[in-house]
């Protein structure tokens, strides 16, 4: 099937930039998202880019997609310690009119003083 | 709009008991979801609907039922909980009338099976 690849952990200083990459292998993938999961809660949607664009900005969230190399990048800039979180990357492929959404295992962000 | 809802917030089963997860959301969402998130594995799809009456299964359906009677409600059932159902459970609602197909979730339940 069709899979979502991110790294598990990374951690930064409060006030630097960071950067969470993920890799999808589904070539029709038309919506990618950022959903953000903050302890003991559930996840919600940070951001999300279509497939016809590389770029999409909004406030301190940068995210990047190369769809000839599937590559995802979400880019905080000045990282605040309550951008500690989970975020999972996802991709929604256009096959078979599936609604399903495939999910990668989820980034922790630490953000240390 | 209170969203998705999911109750309990906690629960301890004993081996063998069963229990019912209930989900319910007030957007009139016709898909729903149920997912299991467990350290390490991310998030795994247990069973989804994409209508009342309508259910099928997910990547992990073994040991969990589902039922699909209201467009509202997408309750879980454990028939005879094992150890290795301790995890913490998700509902998630999507909007399949836009094209960006956003998930809404829960707060989850967090459960252990002793």
């Amino acid at each position: 099937g069709e899979d979502v690849e991110q790294s598990l952990f990374l951690s930064v200083r409060e006030g630097d930039s960071s950067v969470i990459n993920c890799t999808y292998t589904d070539s029709s993938s038309t919506y990618l998202y950022w959903y953000k999961q903050e302890p003991g809660a559930g996840l919600q949607l940070l951001t999300y880019i279509f497939s016809n664009m590389d770029m999409k900005q909004d406030q301190r969230l940068t995210v990047l997609l190369n769809k000839k190399d599937k590559h995802l990048s979400l880019r905080i800039a000045d990282t605040q310690t309550g951008d500690s979180a989970i975020y999972f990357c996802a991709e929604r492929g256009s096959s078979g009119g599936s609604y399903i959404p495939t999910f990668g295992r989820g980034t922790s962000l630490i953000v240390h003083p | 709009n209170a969203g998705v809802t999911q109750t309990p917030k906690f629960q301890v089963l004993k081996t063998g008991q069963s229990m019912t997860l209930q989900c319910a959301q007030d957007m009139n969402h016709e898909y729903m979801s149920w997912y299991r998130q467990d350290p390490g594995m991310g998030l795994r799809l247990i069973h989804y609907s994409v209508g009342a009456g309508i259910t099928d299964q997910g990547e992990v359906p073994n040991g969990y039922n589902v039922s699909r009677s209201t467009t509202e409600d997408f309750p879980l059932r454990l028939l005879s909980a094992a150890p290795s159902q301790t995890s913490v459970y998700f509902c998630a609602s999507m909007d399949t009338g836009s094209a960006k197909n956003i998930q809404y979730f829960g707060a989850g339940t967090r459960l252990s099976v002793l």
